[in-house]
């Protein structure tokens, strides 16, 4: 059964760099699936962040571009979001996916909740 | 690109039927055979309902079902149980490798 667990500090700084792991049990980071972010502010729908293939290839939300990098470790079936300059708007519940084909969401993780706040 | 629109809430008694709509544009849902819907228990992992506008995965019961006209996506629970009360999200291809979602919509089983 897959499984994927999110995992990071729960507390960010604004104007710093938030970052989470998501960790995949169940299925080689190196299959035919995309791996991706999804946030859910409080209170507020989804929003997609972006997704990553084992090779590196990236596809980023345009509205958080300028802001992410996700990236991926085959070596330890892992891949991470680093979300940057963050302030309150970004405190949200982060989930991790898996994505088929850049198209919809099959597994999703938990959801950590990250707030930023000094 | 602007979020899908959901209504904010549905309702129904056990054993009723709602539809819970999901409102784009040419440009996404209207363009692209690519919505899907989850349900969302608060605290828990989302799970997959309908993928494809109408596909189910295998484990989700015939209740639920997908549909789409022009640019707005439709899910129907049929026959409602009260487990079936969760918050439920569309979400669409959009074109660019991006995929947008809906707001999202209190289903509450009566």
């Amino acid at each position: 059964q897959l499984q994927l667990q999110e995992s990071g500090p729960g507390l960010v700084k604004p104007s710093e760099t938030l970052s989470l792991n998501c960790t995949v049990s169940g299925d080689s980071i190196s299959s035919r699936y995309y791996w991706g972010w999804v946030r859910q502010p409080p209170g507020k729908g989804l929003e997609w962040i972006g997704s990553v293939f084992y090779n590196g290839n990236t596809y980023y939300n345009p509205s958080l571009k300028s802001r992410v990098t996700i990236s991926v470790d085959t070596s330890k079936n892992q891949f991470s979001l680093k979300l940057s300059s963050v302030t309150a708007a970004d405190t949200a519940v982060y989930f991790c996916a898996r994505v088929y084909q850049l198209l919809w969401i099959d597994y999703w993780g938990q959801g950590t909740l990250v707030t930023v706040s000094s | 690109q602007s979020a899908l629109t959901q209504p904010p809430s549905a309702s129904g008694s056990p054993g009723q039927s709602v539809t819970i709509s999901c409102t784009g544009t040419i440009s996404d849902v209207g363009n692209y055979n690519y919505v899907s819907w989850y349900q969302h228990h608060p605290g828990k992992a989302p799970k997959v309902m309908i993928y494809e506008v109408s596909k189910r995965p295998s484990g989700v019961p015939d209740r639920f079902s997908g549909s789409k006209s022009g640019n707005t996506a439709s899910l129907t629970v049929s026959g409602l149980q009260a487990e079936d009360e969760a918050d439920y999200y569309c979400s669409s291809y959009a074109g660019s490798n991006n995929v947008i979602f809906g707001g999202g919509t209190k289903l509450t089983v009566l």
